[in-house]
C-alpha cells in the first residue's frame, strides 16, 4: 500500500509570492491534516479536512488555507509568503475520524524556503 | 490542550532495552496516549497508542500507570535505526480536537553501537 505522498519535496520562493503544496493520502483515508515544523516552534497543527470539509483549524493567519478534493487529495496554500514561513510542511492521513482514534500516517513533507 | 512532559534526550547502547518516560498529569478520561517517532529527514511515524491497559506491538510496548498520569514507551532491544525523536501525545477525538495532535519537543534518543 502506497504511503502518504507530498509534492514537491523542496520549494524555494520569494517573499510576497504564494505557494501551493499537494498531499495524496493513503488510499481509503478520508482525513487529511497539515502540520508546520520549524526548529523554533516544533510541530504545529495547521488544519484538518474530512470528506472535503475543514473540521479543525490551528492558530495560523488567514494566509494559510487548504482544501480537500472528492478523492481525498488535499492542497494547502500560503499567500504573501514571509521569511518566517520557511519550514517543513507535513501532511498526515488517517482512516476515520471520530471515536476511532486512528493513527496518523505522515508523509515526508515539503521543505519550503522563503528568501 | 493536555500537555505531556518528556526528557529532552536519552541515550542507549545497541541491543539494550530503552524506557522512554512521559508525564501527563492533566490527562482526562477520554485522552488516548499516543507515541510517534521522527527519524531525520522524515515525517513522524506512528509507534503505539493505548488508553488504560498496557499495549504491545511489533515495534514497542506501552506501559501505562494505574492513575494514567504517566506512561513509558519500551523498546525491547534498541537498534541504530531507533535513533529518533520520540513524541508522547495525548489525543482526544472529541469534536473540537478531531485529527489534531499536540506535539511537544519530544525526547531525542541516541543509540550507540
Amino acid at each position: 500500500k502506497a504511503g502518504v505522498t507530498q509534492t514537491p519535496r523542496y520549494l524555494i520562493k520569494t517573499r510576497g509570492q504564494q505557494v501551493t503544496l499537494s498531499c495524496s493520502p493513503i488510499s481509503g483515508h478520508r482525513s487529511v491534516s497539515w502540520y508546520q515544523q520549524t526548529p523554533g516552534q516544533g510541530l504545529q497543527f495547521l488544519f484538518e479536512y474530512f470528506s472535503e470539509t475543514q473540521r479543525n483549524k490551528g492558530n495560523f493567519p488567514g494566509r494559510f488555507s487548504g482544501r480537500q478534493f472528492s478523492n481525498s487529495r488535499s492542497e494547502m496554500n500560503v499567500s504573501t509568503l514571509e521569511l518566517g514561513d520557511s519550514a517543513l510542511y507535513l501532511c498526515a492521513s488517517s482512516y476515520l475520524g471520530t471515536g476511532m482514534n486512528s493513527p496518523l500516517h505522515f508523509g515526508n513533507g515539503t521543505r519550503l524556503t522563503v528568501t | 490542550d493536555a500537555k505531556t512532559t518528556q526528557p529532552n534526550s536519552m541515550e542507549s547502547n545497541e541491543e539494550e532495552p530503552v524506557h522512554l518516560p512521559c508525564n501527563h498529569s492533566t490527562i482526562s478520561g477520554t485522552d488516548y496516549i499516543h507515541w510517534y517517532r521522527q527519524l531525520p529527514s522524515q515525517g513522524p511515524e506512528y509507534v503505539i497508542h493505548g488508553l488504560t491497559s498496557n499495549v504491545n506491538n511489533r515495534m514497542a510496548s506501552l506501559a501505562i500507570a494505574e492513575d494514567r498520569k504517566s506512561s513509558t514507551l519500551i523498546l525491547h532491544r534498541a537498534t541504530l535505526r531507533d535513533a529518533a525523536v520520540y513524541y508522547c501525545i495525548l489525543r482526544d477525538d472529541r469534536g473540537s480536537t478531531l485529527g489534531r495532535l499536540y506535539f511537544g519537543r519530544g525526547t531525542q534518543l541516541t543509540v550507540w553501537p
